[in-house]
């Protein structure tokens, strides 16, 4: 079975600051990785996606993310957080292909940005 | 903006009765997966329908139940309502086959007491 697991809960940040959350995975076979955020008070936004290919990925609002296969982790970066990242953050993996799987998210991260 | 919309926004029932709640896929997409969003924790994947269609399933007992309609919106049913189904469920759709990029609707908040 899938899963997934975030380091950390819950981060809080001042403005400027970097930025990398990370994401592990258990999954025996080729995997779709996405981050998701969700803004206070709005549903779920696909910010960052990796099918296959280039490991380094570019999403919305100028987010990237690195695919390491290897340790198993895709982590989400961004150069300096704003006081507007404060969010919920959630990593989700699936099979790709056409099959009938869902998403496997995450627990989440909090993230706070203090200004 | 995704184009999925849910209703109802807000729910309360009482344990044991029956609840359906409703999801209007985005323009072009045939599928719908439905998630259970408990407090604190990650979506958790209930079912998806494609072709009207149960074709995957998670970690639910039966009385969670759905439907597709041939312009792709989806119910999801809820039989025997139970404590531990307060949660936020949500609506996603997407293309089939198409590595499963999902886009969510804003949710129902099912409360039971």
């Amino acid at each position: 079975a899938q899963s997934v697991s975030q380091h950390n809960h819950h981060v809080i940040l001042s403005e400027a600051a970097s930025l990398e959350l990370g994401c592990n995975y258990s999954y025996g076979g080729t995997v779709n990785l996405f981050w998701y955020v969700q803004y206070p008070g709005q549903h779920l936004q696909l910010l960052l996606k990796y099918f296959s290919g280039d490991p380094l990925v570019k999403g919305i609002k100028g987010f990237e993310a690195e695919f390491i296969k290897s340790k198993f982790s895709f982590n989400r970066r961004t150069p300096s957080v704003q006081w507007s990242d404060t969010a919920e953050y959630f990593c989700a993996v699936n099979a790709p292909g056409g099959g009938a799987d869902g998403l496997t998210f995450g627990k989440g991260t909090h993230l706070i940005i203090q200004p | 903006e995704t184009g999925v919309t849910q209703s109802p926004t807000h729910l309360i029932k009482t344990r044991g009765q029956q609840v359906t709640l409703r999801c209007s896929s985005q323009s072009g997409h045939n599928t719908v997966s439905w998630y259970q969003q408990a407090l604190g924790q990650g979506p958790q994947f209930i079912f998806q329908y494609y072709r009207e269609e149960e074709n995957g399933r998670g970690n639910f007992p039966p009385r969670f139940s759905g439907l597709q309609f041939p312009n792709y919106s989806s119910e999801l049913n809820v039989n025997a309502l139970e404590l531990d189904d307060s949660a936020l469920y949500l609506c996603a759709s997407s293309v089939q086959g198409l590595n499963h990029e999902q886009y969510f609707g804003p949710g129902t908040r099912l409360t039971v007491t």
